[in-house]
Order: C-alpha cells, then sequence, then structure tokens
C-alpha cells in the first residue's frame, strides 16, 4: 500500500515570506515517483516537479525548491519570497513503476496575504 | 503545445440523470488516466487505459463505465447520477516512452442538483 501525508491543511503568510510544505510518504516499492501539483482557484493541476526515488539530488527553479530524503520518506516543497499568486493548493503524490497511477495526499492550502 | 481536452468544461444534471464525460489526449500519448476530485478533496483514482484495454482500476462505481476509443480518446460514463457525484473530474494522459509523467486536462466540473 501507498500513502502520501501531508499535515499542514492551511498554511498562513505574508507576502515576501518564505513558506514550507510538508509530504511524508509510505510505499513498499523500491522504484517510485514523486510529485508536486498546483492547483490555483481557477481549479486545473499544474504539475511543478517529478523526482524518482534513485535520485536524491535536491532541485531548485526559481522561488522553488525541493528537498528529498530518503531516510525519512520525505519530500518537502519551499515558496522562497512568496508572492500572492503563490496562493493555492499544493498535493504531494506518489506513483510507482509498472503502476503509474497517482496516489495524492490531502493537500495543503497556502494563503499569500499582500 | 498541444494539451489533454476535456469536454465539457462544466456539467449540470438532476439525480438518477446519466452524463459521460470526454476527454482527448495528447497526440501520440497511448494511455488515459481518470481521477474524481470532491469538494475540498484530494483527486481518487478511478480507472486507466493503455491500447485500448483498461489497465488498472481504482474506487470507480458500479454505476460508472468507461472506456478508451481506436483514437485513443477516453469517455467516462456516469448513469443513475448522485448528490455525491458531484465533483471535478480530471483526464490525463501519458505517452509510451514516459508513462510515469501524467498530463493533466482542464477538468469537467460534473454539478448534481
Amino acid at each position: 500500500a501507498q500513502k502520501v501525508t501531508q499535515a499542514q491543511t492551511e498554511i498562513s503568510v505574508v507576502e515576501k515570506e518564505d513558506v514550507t510544505l510538508d509530504c511524508v510518504y509510505e510505499t513498499r516499492d523500491t522504484t517510485y515517483y514523486l510529485f508536486w501539483y498546483k492547483q490555483p482557484p481557477s481549479g486545473e493541476l499544474v504539475f511543478l516537479i517529478r523526482r524518482n526515488s534513485f535520485d536524491e539530488q535536491n532541485e531548485i527553479s526559481g522561488r522553488y525548491s525541493w528537498n528529498f530524503q530518503k531516510s525519512t520518506s520525505s519530500f518537502n516543497f519551499t515558496i522562497t519570497a512568496s508572492q500572492v499568486v503563490d496562493s493555492a493548493v499544493y498535493f504531494c503524490a506518489l506513483s510507482h513503476a509498472n503502476d503509474y497511477k497517482l496516489s495524492f495526499g490531502a493537500g495543503t492550502t497556502v494563503t499569500v496575504r499582500a | 503545445a498541444a494539451g489533454v481536452i476535456q469536454s465539457p468544461r462544466h456539467l449540470i444534471k438532476e439525480k438518477r440523470e446519466t452524463a459521460t464525460l470526454k476527454c482527448y489526449p495528447i497526440p501520440r500519448h497511448d494511455t488515459v488516466y481518470w481521477y474524481q476530485q470532491g469538494p475540498g478533496q484530494d483527486p481518487q483514482f478511478l480507472i486507466s487505459f493503455y491500447e485500448k484495454m483498461q489497465s488498472d482500476k481504482g474506487s470507480i462505481p458500479d454505476r460508472f463505465s468507461a472506456q478508451q476509443f481506436s483514437d485513443y480518446h477516453s469517455e467516462l460514463n456516469m448513469s443513475s447520477l448522485e448528490l455525491g457525484d458531484s465533483a471535478l473530474y480530471f483526464c490525463a494522459s501519458s505517452r509510451p516512452d514516459n508513462s510515469y509523467e501524467q498530463y493533466f486536462g482542464p477538468g469537467t466540473r460534473l454539478t448534481v442538483t
């Protein structure tokens, strides 16, 4: 069985603050994929990043960065210098090789106030 | 670049009616996934198709059926609609050499009254 836990239901910050979203996963497979998606109020699911289980290198993309640690089964996401446009629900998700359906966490609602 | 197309974007039905949602994957994508996202919930996997055959099944009610056609588009048929079927339905597609990367459509918002 696979499971994704996003313990933070809601986070509210003031513009320019940093915000870190936690994601903890459970899986028995050795090959798996981790994702982050953004869902703005308009409703579409926007792909942010994919990480393979065998690649623990952290990644930075503009104001976004991701910290993948297999030892703690975590794949955390940080938004640096948050902006109002970052307000959305963020989902962490997990899939496996040969079974690519996504299992999503419950999502974290981020509200950035001006 | 072409994206996944879903139609209709919005649909309002009454209880006990039927609904058909359509999904047109990105060209040359051979796998289609359907997800259901209830209000305030995370997306839940319903069903997937690979090369026109059902490849996996999740928590899809027996009242729902789906298929993938020869042109790879897919349809989700929902009968005897219930209030609890009100949700955002996403379709996603992936290509043969990159099955773990799913591209999502904009979703169909179904409201059952």
